[in-house]
């Protein structure tokens, strides 16, 4: 079963780098790792994905091991409007979706 | 580009009723999802139709619970009789087809009270 393993809370400070951790040790090569954010009482929202290479957009930056087998979320600098759920999903098998519990991340002033 | 709809937002109902929620997806996105999220958990996703026909309800009780896609665009998701356990926020995503290579779209979700 394709699972992701996420820290339940992170705590950073404004401006600050974010480095947010997943592990999916049962990923296989064509499943894509996507990361969402739930801000509270919204729908989650796309944050970035990606299959094998590093890959960056205007939210954050997405860096996949070389073994696949953990993912880093990079916001560049945190904002108290980066406070969020976040969360990384395996699609495996080509259309299945697995959501973990995700990481709940605190944006310090 | 308009986003997800779903409604209602919020629904308050007693156990053994029956209620039913509905999505209209983004134009022209061919796959929809229904997911249910409790409290403090990640969402579930319940069914996932490609079109008009069914690609995953291996987590749907179907006992209880229902859902179509008629001619491919709207859903509607139906819980016949409800119990407590199905308090939580129903939500609805739609993306194009492409085995993961794209985003999904959420609506605001629906939030089911069960009484």
């Amino acid at each position: 079963d394709a699972k992701t393993t996420q820290p339940n809370s992170m705590e950073s400070n404004e401006e600050e780098p974010v480095h947010l951790p997943c592990n999916h040790s049962t990923i296989s090569g064509t499943d894509y790792i996507h990361w969402y954010r739930q801000l509270p009482s919204q729908g989650p929202e796309y944050v970035i994905h990606g299959l094998t290479s590093n890959v960056n957009n205007r939210m954050a930056s997405l860096a996949i091991a070389e073994d696949r087998k953990s993912s880093t979320l990079i916001l560049h600098r945190a904002t108290l409007r980066d406070a969020a759920v976040y969360y990384c999903i395996l699609i495996y098998n080509f259309n299945k979706f697995y959501f973990g519990s995700g990481t709940k991340l605190n944006v310090k002033p | 580009e308009a986003g997800v709809a779903q409604s209602p937002r919020y629904k308050i109902i007693e156990k053994r009723q029956s209620v039913a929620f509905w999505c209209n997806p983004i134009s022209g996105h061919a796959t929809l999802y229904w997911y249910q999220q409790i409290l403090g958990q990640g969402p579930k996703l319940l069914i996932q139709f490609q079109n008009n026909g069914v690609v995953d309800d291996s987590q749907l009780p179907k006992d209880r619970f229902s859902a179509e896609r008629l001619k491919g665009v709207d859903s509607t998701l139906k819980i016949q009789p409800a119990k407590l356990e199905d308090s939580a926020v129903y939500l609805c995503a739609s993306s194009p087809p492409g085995q993961g290579r794209h985003e999904q779209f959420f609506g605001p979700g629906t939030r089911l009270t069960v009484l």
